[in-house]
């Protein structure tokens, strides 16, 4: 088990549309539609921003969007803005009941 | 609503063994709806899932860790608990506790993503 490929950083300015990939294999990513991204401010527990691949959370802003092909996944932060500066996880659900999570990538607003 | 609260030693010396516990408000450990997991994070690095429970007492292990990870789930009080034995310094990471909805995915119901975290406790392994 693996841990899912994320860039370590995205950068982009206020305004802007970013995307963060995800890439793990057949058995994970590939297999079933439980991928799920966190963000993480420094010193914070992880906050689920979208579930089921495609699904946000109640209070998430839906300038968050995520969306997979085959065996990778990606979030996407439309607009983006100071807040949204924070780290990001990927995590995809590989049988079993198990989980597996990404390397994470860090945000930088411009 | 649903808040998850771990609690656990702080300092724990190499070798020995490392237990947390999770207390949980605004839904019962009981629930058919929940699955209830530990995830980890070492200092400056990313997060680790460790392990998940269901009421019934089904457990899932993260395979690298299986050997020294035991979960359980204590439904009179509401909690649940990771006992992580013969730790070493590898093993310093804040620990997080985190539920997860009950999903359906191909033919079978499984944990879903973590939905709810605890704040996260510290766990420090030095002697």
């Amino acid at each position: 088990q693996s841990a899912l490929t994320q860039p370590a950083s995205v950068s982009g300015s206020p305004g802007q549309s970013i995307t963060i990939s995800c890439t793990g294999t057949s058995s994970d990513v590939g297999s079933y539609n439980l991928v799920s991204w966190y963000q993480q401010h420094p010193g914070k527990a992880p906050k689920l921003m979208i579930f089921e691949g495609s699904e946000r959370p109640s209070g998430v802003s839906d300038r968050f969007s995520g969306s997979k092909s085959r065996n990778t996944a990606s979030l996407t932060i439309s607009g983006l803005q100071a807040e949204d500066e924070s780290d990001y996880y990927c995590c995809a659900y590989a049988g079993s009941g198990t989980y597996v999570f990404g390397s994470g990538t860090k945000v930088t607003v411009l | 609503q649903l808040q998850l609260q771990e609690s656990g030693p702080g300092l724990v010396k190499p070798s020995e063994t490392l237990s947390l516990t999770c207390t949980v408000s605004g839904a019962f450990t009981s629930s058919s709806r929940y699955y209830w997991g530990w995830i980890r994070q070492p200092p400056g690095r990313g997060l680790e899932w460790i392990a998940t429970i269901y009421y019934s007492g089904i457990t899932y292990y993260n395979p690298s860790l299986e050997t020294r990870v035991t979960i359980s789930v204590d439904t009179s009080r509401n909690q649940f608990s990771l006992k992580l034995s013969s730790v070493t310094a590898a093993d310093t990471a804040v620990y997080y506790c985190a539920s997860q909805k009950e999903t359906y995915s191909g033919n079978d119901w499984v944990p879903g993503g973590f939905d709810i975290w605890g704040q996260g406790t510290m766990a420090i392994v030095s002697s």
